[in-house]
Protein backbone atom coordinates (compact mmCIF):
# COMPACT_ATOMS: atom_id res chain seq x y z
CA UNK A 1 0.00 0.00 0.00
CA UNK A 2 1.26 3.50 -0.19
CA UNK A 3 3.27 5.08 2.19
CA UNK A 4 4.60 8.32 3.77
CA UNK A 5 7.62 8.71 5.69
CA UNK A 6 8.53 12.05 6.95
CA UNK A 7 11.92 11.28 9.19
CA UNK A 8 12.14 14.48 11.22
CA UNK A 9 10.08 14.06 14.23
CA UNK A 10 11.24 17.67 15.29
CA UNK A 11 12.95 19.74 13.90
CA UNK A 12 14.36 23.39 16.09
CA UNK A 13 15.54 26.20 13.92
CA UNK A 14 16.82 30.15 14.81
CA UNK A 15 14.85 32.55 12.86
CA UNK A 16 16.13 33.53 9.86
CA UNK A 17 17.96 30.38 9.19
CA UNK A 18 16.43 28.28 5.98
CA UNK A 19 13.72 25.32 6.73
CA UNK A 20 13.51 21.98 4.83
CA UNK A 21 11.28 19.65 6.00
CA UNK A 22 11.48 15.94 4.27
CA UNK A 23 8.59 14.10 2.69
CA UNK A 24 9.27 10.31 0.94
CA UNK A 25 6.65 8.35 -0.71
CA UNK A 26 5.66 5.14 -2.14
CA UNK A 27 3.00 4.13 -4.67
CA UNK A 28 2.33 2.23 -7.24
CA UNK A 29 -0.05 5.17 -9.00
CA UNK A 30 1.85 7.50 -11.25
CA UNK A 31 -0.60 10.23 -10.38
CA UNK A 32 -0.45 10.68 -7.06
CA UNK A 33 -1.08 14.18 -5.35
CA UNK A 34 1.09 15.05 -2.68
CA UNK A 35 0.08 17.76 0.09
CA UNK A 36 1.52 19.51 3.02
CA UNK A 37 -0.91 20.41 5.74
CA UNK A 38 0.30 22.66 7.99
CA UNK A 39 -1.57 22.50 11.88
CA UNK A 40 -0.90 25.98 14.07
CA UNK A 41 -1.68 25.40 17.65
CA UNK A 42 -5.37 26.03 18.14
CA UNK A 43 -6.27 25.80 14.96
CA UNK A 44 -7.59 23.66 12.72
CA UNK A 45 -4.96 21.84 10.07
CA UNK A 46 -5.03 23.12 6.91
CA UNK A 47 -3.59 22.98 3.32
CA UNK A 48 -0.63 24.37 2.72
CA UNK A 49 0.98 23.45 -0.70
CA UNK A 50 0.05 20.56 -3.13
CA UNK A 51 1.08 19.67 -6.67
CA UNK A 52 0.99 16.07 -8.42
CA UNK A 53 3.10 17.57 -11.58
CA UNK A 54 6.91 15.88 -11.55
CA UNK A 55 9.58 18.76 -11.41
CA UNK A 56 7.15 21.76 -10.96
CA UNK A 57 7.81 23.92 -8.00
CA UNK A 58 4.81 24.89 -5.78
CA UNK A 59 4.66 27.65 -3.68
CA UNK A 60 2.29 29.60 -0.72
CA UNK A 61 2.68 31.92 1.86
CA UNK A 62 6.55 31.95 1.81
CA UNK A 63 7.08 27.91 1.28
CA UNK A 64 7.85 25.70 -1.24
CA UNK A 65 8.36 22.60 -2.76
CA UNK A 66 8.51 20.55 -5.63
CA UNK A 67 7.69 17.26 -6.89
CA UNK A 68 10.17 14.96 -7.67
CA UNK A 69 8.89 11.27 -8.88
CA UNK A 70 12.30 10.21 -9.83
CA UNK A 71 13.11 10.40 -6.00
CA UNK A 72 9.37 10.12 -4.25
CA UNK A 73 10.21 13.61 -2.62
CA UNK A 74 8.12 16.41 -2.13
CA UNK A 75 10.28 17.91 0.23
CA UNK A 76 9.09 21.35 2.07
CA UNK A 77 11.26 24.46 2.24
CA UNK A 78 11.83 28.14 3.08
CA UNK A 79 14.40 30.53 2.87
CA UNK A 80 14.35 32.17 5.90
CA UNK A 81 11.96 30.54 9.11
CA UNK A 82 9.77 32.87 11.40
CA UNK A 83 8.59 32.65 14.41
CA UNK A 84 5.29 32.04 13.46
CA UNK A 85 6.07 29.25 11.08
CA UNK A 86 6.44 27.03 14.52
CA UNK A 87 3.58 24.79 13.75
CA UNK A 88 3.04 21.00 13.14
CA UNK A 89 3.50 20.16 9.47
CA UNK A 90 1.99 17.23 7.82
CA UNK A 91 2.99 15.67 4.40
CA UNK A 92 0.00 13.23 2.73
CA UNK A 93 -0.42 11.33 -0.41
CA UNK A 94 -3.43 10.65 -2.53
CA UNK A 95 -3.44 8.33 -5.46
CA UNK A 96 -5.64 8.03 -8.42
CA UNK A 97 -8.99 9.57 -8.69
CA UNK A 98 -12.39 6.98 -8.48
CA UNK A 99 -10.45 4.49 -6.66
CA UNK A 100 -9.07 5.43 -3.11
CA UNK A 101 -10.84 8.03 -0.56
CA UNK A 102 -8.39 7.60 2.32
CA UNK A 103 -5.37 10.04 2.16
CA UNK A 104 -2.25 8.59 4.08
CA UNK A 105 -0.27 10.99 6.13
CA UNK A 106 2.93 10.76 6.87
CA UNK A 107 3.69 11.31 11.36
CA UNK A 108 4.40 14.36 11.30
CA UNK A 109 7.44 17.34 11.39
CA UNK A 110 7.17 19.70 14.52
CA UNK A 111 8.80 22.70 13.49
CA UNK A 112 9.83 25.26 16.39
CA UNK A 113 11.33 28.54 15.41
CA UNK A 114 12.91 30.69 18.62
CA UNK A 115 14.62 33.77 18.04
CA UNK B 1 -16.64 28.76 1.87
CA UNK B 2 -17.68 26.30 3.89
CA UNK B 3 -16.96 25.39 7.65
CA UNK B 4 -16.26 22.18 9.80
CA UNK B 5 -17.82 22.47 13.69
CA UNK B 6 -16.62 19.98 15.92
CA UNK B 7 -18.17 19.31 19.34
CA UNK B 8 -17.50 19.34 22.02
CA UNK B 9 -13.95 21.30 22.25
CA UNK B 10 -13.28 19.25 25.19
CA UNK B 11 -14.44 16.33 26.85
CA UNK B 12 -13.45 14.55 29.93
CA UNK B 13 -14.89 11.01 30.56
CA UNK B 14 -14.72 8.49 32.53
CA UNK B 15 -12.99 5.08 32.13
CA UNK B 16 -15.51 2.73 30.73
CA UNK B 17 -18.15 5.71 29.66
CA UNK B 18 -19.32 5.55 25.90
CA UNK B 19 -18.55 9.36 24.93
CA UNK B 20 -20.03 10.41 21.33
CA UNK B 21 -18.22 13.00 19.23
CA UNK B 22 -19.99 15.34 16.49
CA UNK B 23 -18.90 17.02 13.30
CA UNK B 24 -21.31 18.82 11.18
CA UNK B 25 -19.89 20.62 7.84
CA UNK B 26 -21.52 22.80 5.38
CA UNK B 27 -19.26 22.12 2.27
CA UNK B 28 -21.73 19.64 0.90
CA UNK B 29 -18.93 17.14 0.58
CA UNK B 30 -19.36 13.52 0.09
CA UNK B 31 -16.69 12.01 2.22
CA UNK B 32 -16.16 12.91 5.61
CA UNK B 33 -13.41 11.49 8.18
CA UNK B 34 -12.34 10.86 11.72
CA UNK B 35 -8.96 11.11 12.40
CA UNK B 36 -6.55 10.34 15.74
CA UNK B 37 -3.87 12.62 17.02
CA UNK B 38 -1.21 11.49 19.02
CA UNK B 39 1.85 12.95 19.15
CA UNK B 40 4.36 11.13 17.10
CA UNK B 41 2.29 8.88 15.70
CA UNK B 42 0.92 11.37 13.25
CA UNK B 43 -3.27 11.33 12.21
CA UNK B 44 -4.19 7.91 12.16
CA UNK B 45 -7.79 7.15 10.40
CA UNK B 46 -10.55 5.95 12.80
CA UNK B 47 -13.72 5.74 10.08
CA UNK B 48 -14.73 7.39 7.03
CA UNK B 49 -17.65 7.82 5.04
CA UNK B 50 -18.04 8.17 1.07
CA UNK B 51 -21.60 9.42 1.65
CA UNK B 52 -24.66 9.49 3.54
CA UNK B 53 -25.41 6.35 5.16
CA UNK B 54 -22.08 4.71 4.67
CA UNK B 55 -19.23 3.64 6.76
CA UNK B 56 -15.63 2.29 6.24
CA UNK B 57 -13.37 1.35 8.85
CA UNK B 58 -9.94 2.90 8.99
CA UNK B 59 -6.72 1.13 10.30
CA UNK B 60 -7.55 2.76 13.85
CA UNK B 61 -11.36 1.11 14.24
CA UNK B 62 -11.16 -0.78 17.00
CA UNK B 63 -12.73 0.63 19.95
CA UNK B 64 -15.02 2.90 18.27
CA UNK B 65 -18.29 3.06 16.36
CA UNK B 66 -19.40 5.77 13.94
CA UNK B 67 -22.64 7.30 12.50
CA UNK B 68 -23.39 9.27 9.40
CA UNK B 69 -27.58 9.86 9.22
CA UNK B 70 -27.07 13.34 7.23
CA UNK B 71 -24.87 14.28 4.23
CA UNK B 72 -23.86 17.18 6.60
CA UNK B 73 -22.95 15.14 10.04
CA UNK B 74 -20.70 12.80 11.18
CA UNK B 75 -20.37 11.41 14.79
CA UNK B 76 -17.59 8.98 16.08
CA UNK B 77 -18.27 7.24 19.30
CA UNK B 78 -15.83 5.69 21.70
CA UNK B 79 -17.42 2.62 22.88
CA UNK B 80 -15.67 2.61 26.14
CA UNK B 81 -13.00 5.08 26.99
CA UNK B 82 -9.33 4.12 28.71
CA UNK B 83 -8.66 5.51 31.42
CA UNK B 84 -5.64 8.05 31.15
CA UNK B 85 -6.52 8.15 27.39
CA UNK B 86 -5.59 11.61 26.08
CA UNK B 87 -6.08 12.23 22.43
CA UNK B 88 -6.90 14.61 19.93
CA UNK B 89 -10.25 13.87 17.25
CA UNK B 90 -9.71 15.51 14.05
CA UNK B 91 -13.12 15.61 11.77
CA UNK B 92 -12.20 16.46 8.31
CA UNK B 93 -14.50 16.15 4.47
CA UNK B 94 -13.61 16.36 0.73
CA UNK B 95 -15.43 16.82 -2.22
CA UNK B 96 -15.33 14.64 -5.01
CA UNK B 97 -13.46 14.48 -7.90
CA UNK B 98 -10.47 12.50 -7.02
CA UNK B 99 -7.69 13.55 -4.86
CA UNK B 100 -8.93 16.62 -3.40
CA UNK B 101 -8.02 18.80 -0.36
CA UNK B 102 -9.20 17.61 3.26
CA UNK B 103 -10.72 20.24 5.46
CA UNK B 104 -10.37 20.29 9.09
CA UNK B 105 -12.36 20.99 11.83
CA UNK B 106 -10.61 22.15 14.87
CA UNK B 107 -10.81 18.95 16.95
CA UNK B 108 -12.04 17.55 20.22
CA UNK B 109 -9.77 16.50 22.88
CA UNK B 110 -10.57 14.12 24.92
CA UNK B 111 -9.36 13.43 28.34
CA UNK B 112 -10.27 10.43 30.50
CA UNK B 113 -10.01 10.35 34.15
Amino acid sequence: GDSVTQKEGLVTLTEGLPVMLNCTYQTIYSNAFLFWYVHYLNESPRLLLKSSTDNKRTEHQGFHATLHKSSSSFHLQKSSAQLSDSALYYCALSDTPGGNYKPTFGKGTSLVVHP
Amino acid sequence: GGIITQTPKFLIGQEGQKLTLKCQQNFNHDTMYWYRQDSGKGLRLIYYSITENDLQKGDLSEGYDASREKKSSFSLTVTSAQKNEMAVFLCASRGTGGPETLYFGSGTRLTVL
